[in-house]
């Protein structure tokens, strides 16, 4: 069955430190994959999303992720954090399911920056 | 602008009623969703809508119920029936049907059983 797992239900990190967000997948073939964000009490907005090609693909806010198909991994990266950058954030799968196509999301990984 | 609106953003139910959250879109997308969000959990689907007058059941269908009775507009039904509905509501939508199209989302509404 198609999931999606992050590991890390929660970090911290300092502003201006690098952040890499990680996010595993199961799935029989290539996904569409993406990664969402939430602020609090809010709805998700989408940071980057792959389909094919490239395998480091670009978002918005600064963002990047890189999709490495022998450790069905999806993670996100940043550079330098900045504290407007502490939110919700959610990976997910775009599969093909057994009774219907569906979009899986992860758990969430909640992060936290120290000022 | 375009965009989602839910309403209302807070919502208090006492137990044994039925509530109904409002979802419109103004994006002319044609599927839309309706997710449950539960800490720790990330999101989960209870139904879907490709077209007007026509959804399906998501995973967690069973205490909901919907309509699609215009493009813009995807209200959910929160039964007496849902055991546990205390939750936080999430509606998107996206203009394709396919798992590849982007969802955009509303800004939620948080229900609260008492």
């Amino acid at each position: 069955a198609q999931s999606v797992t992050q590991p890390d239900i929660h970090i911290t990190v300092s502003e201006g430190a690098s952040l890499e967000l990680r996010c595993n997948y199961s799935y029989g073939a290539t996904p569409y994959l993406f990664w969402y964000v939430q602020s609090p009490g809010q709805g998700l907005q989408l940071l980057l999303k792959y389909f094919s090609g490239d395998t480091l693909v670009q978002g918005i806010k600064g963002f990047e992720a890189e999709f490495k198909r022998s450790q069905s991994s999806f993670n996100l990266r940043k550079p330098s954090v900045h504290w407007s950058d502490a939110a919700e954030y959610f990976c997910a799968v775009g599969a093909s399911g057994t009774s219907y196509d569906k979009v899986i999301f992860g758990p969430g990984t909640s992060l936290s920056v120290i000022p | 602008d375009g965009g989602i609106t839910q309403s209302p953003k807070y919502l208090f139910r006492k137990e044994g009623q039925n509530v109904t959250l409002s979802c419109e879109q103004n994006l002319n997308h044609d599927a839309m969703y309706w997710y449950r969000q539960d800490p720790g959990q990330g999101l989960r689907l209870i139904y879907y809508s490709q077209i007007v007058n026509d959804f399906q059941k998501g995973d967690i269908a069973e205490g909901y119920s919907v309509s699609r009775e215009k493009k813009e507009s995807f209200p959910l039904t929160v039964t007496s029936a849902q055991k546990n509905p205390t939750a936080f509501y999430l509606c998107a939508s996206s203009a394709g049907q396919g798992v590849g199209d982007t969802q955009y989302f509303g800004p939620g509404t948080r229900l609260t059983v008492l």
